[in-house]
């Protein structure tokens, strides 16, 4: 089955730095990739998706592009606030099945 | 309203206790998910259901039972508790053909 490396945290930022979170996974074929995000004490949100290569999936600021050729979705946001502190999941799809595969979190605390 | 909705959201236990943990949804879909979270492990599949006569193992069901009593109803029991089954559980749905997953807000059980 399909298998994600998610970069390992925790990450802490000061406001507007920039943030980058590395993902790439294992797939047969080409799986939709998400990336969910969890706020304390609450439970996972779709924070943005992209479904075939190339595509650019954006939200709230974030941004991750589906590359293909390094089977990576990595995810960025030029300038994090400090609302932006939370755990972020990349999940691609499992190949022939609905399921996610999850990575295992990063956790991201940005300091005023 | 919530569509996905998870009771308790807290409970505790003790060890050798039978507990149940229910998930309702208004979405309509047909797949359902139970996972639970611990720390740096991330998400793990537990059962997955995708309609209310198919129910499958996930990839850690020992120690766990499910029972999917409506389309809108997953239940996720734990026969005997022990205290490695502490965590934090989550149901999701999806709908069909579709990767996206719903999350319910979770529910932390520990077991003493």
């Amino acid at each position: 089955g399909n298998s994600v490396t998610q970069m390992e945290g925790p990450v802490t930022l000061s406001e507007e730095a920039f943030l980058t979170i590395n993902c790439t996974y294992t797939a047969t074929g080409y799986p939709s990739l998400f990336w969910y995000v969890q706020y304390p004490g609450e439970g996972l949100q779709l924070l943005l998706k992209a479904t075939k290569a190339d595509d650019k999936g954006s939200n709230k600021g974030f941004e991750a592009t589906y590359r293909k050729e390094t089977t990576s979705f990595h995810l960025e946001k030029g300038s994090v606030q400090v609302s932006d502190s939370a755990v972020y999941f990349c999940a691609p799809g499992e190949g022939g099945s609905e399921k996610l595969v999850f990575g295992k979190g990063t956790k991201l605390t940005v300091n005023p | 309203d919530a569509d996905v909705t998870q009771t308790p959201r807290n409970r505790i236990t003790k060890t050798g206790k039978r507990i149940m943990l229910e998930c309702s949804q208004t979405k309509g879909h047909d797949r359902m998910y139970w996972y639970r979270q611990d720390p740096g492990l991330g998400l793990r599949l537990i059962y997955y259901s995708f309609d209310v006569k198919d129910i499958n193992k996930g990839e850690i069901s020992d120690g766990y039972s499910v029972s999917r009593q409506a389309q809108a109803k997953f239940s996720l029991s734990l026969e005997s508790a022990i205290p490695n089954q502490t965590a934090l559980y989550f149901c999701a749905t999806s709908d069909f053909g579709e990767n996206e997953q719903f999350f319910g807000p979770g529910t932390r059980l520990t077991v003493l």
